[in-house]
């Protein structure tokens, strides 16, 4: 059972132009959730997270958005470079209990073409 | 920002041997510490959470006999692979974690090639 779907395996844009990556989930007990940037070889980068009591929460050209209705969320990247490209994963955790696990979506990779 | 240190980066070694990765976290206790197993173009597996001075939890389907996880204080967790095979080869990543509301960070991963 995948609690956490990013049904996108891939995305192209142009470089200046906004990246949107989606990310669906299906545990209500999430509350917290992440975006990380990975490069091939390398562990996950945090970008941006966002709690449950917020539906937007912006970072210099990220900015996540969260739909709790349809436990949805996506990423935003505006304007998109070149160095932007990278598997992106989304995260979702419980944060009742403290544990911090993770559960990791697919992940989407992005190229941005110059 | 917070750094997670995981040592060694490449492993290459015969089939039997036991290998045995680190992770630490430099600039903050980490209450947990977390070991993910990575298979090529796939997501980040789950395979054990790591709690300093006690037992690790390990994920359905994970053998802890074969991976064996030490949490010996609040920066450091040590994964050894033990009696490697060819079938153990792929990229293990750790992560470190401080309280719920906080992201967790990762090491830059373990190659691990099993000859």
């Amino acid at each position: 059972d995948q609690q956490v779907k990013q049904n996108s395996p891939s995305l192209s844009v142009q470089e200046g132009r906004i990246s949107i990556l989606n990310c669906d989930y299906t545990n209500s007990m999430f509350d917290y959730f992440l975006w990380y940037k990975k490069y091939p070889a390398e562990g996950p980068t945090f970008l941006i997270s966002i709690s449950s009591i917020k539906d937007k929460n912006e970072d210099g050209r990220f900015t996540v958005f969260l739909n709790k209705s349809a436990k949805h969320l996506s990423l935003h990247i505006v304007p998109s470079q070149p160095g932007d490209s990278a598997v992106y994963f989304c995260a979702a955790s419980a944060t009742y209990g403290n544990t911090g696990k993770l559960i990791f979506g697919q992940g989407t990779t992005l190229q941005v073409k110059p | 920002g917070a750094v997670v240190s995981q040592h060694p980066s490449w492993v290459i070694c015969k089939s039997g041997t036991s290998v045995k990765i680190e992770c630490r976290s430099l600039d903050f206790q980490a209450t947990t510490m977390f070991w993910y197993r990575q298979f090529p173009k796939q997501s980040l597996m789950l395979m054990a959470t790591s709690n300093e001075g006690s037992k690790a939890t390990y994920e359905q389907g994970v053998e802890k006999d074969k991976f064996l996880i030490n949490h010996a204080s609040l920066t450091l967790s040590t994964l050894t692979v033990t009696s490697a095979h060819p079938e153990d080869s792929s990229f293990y990543i750790c992560s470190a974690f401080y309280r719920g509301d906080q992201p967790q960070h990762f090491g830059d991963g373990t190659r691990l090639s099993i000859l």
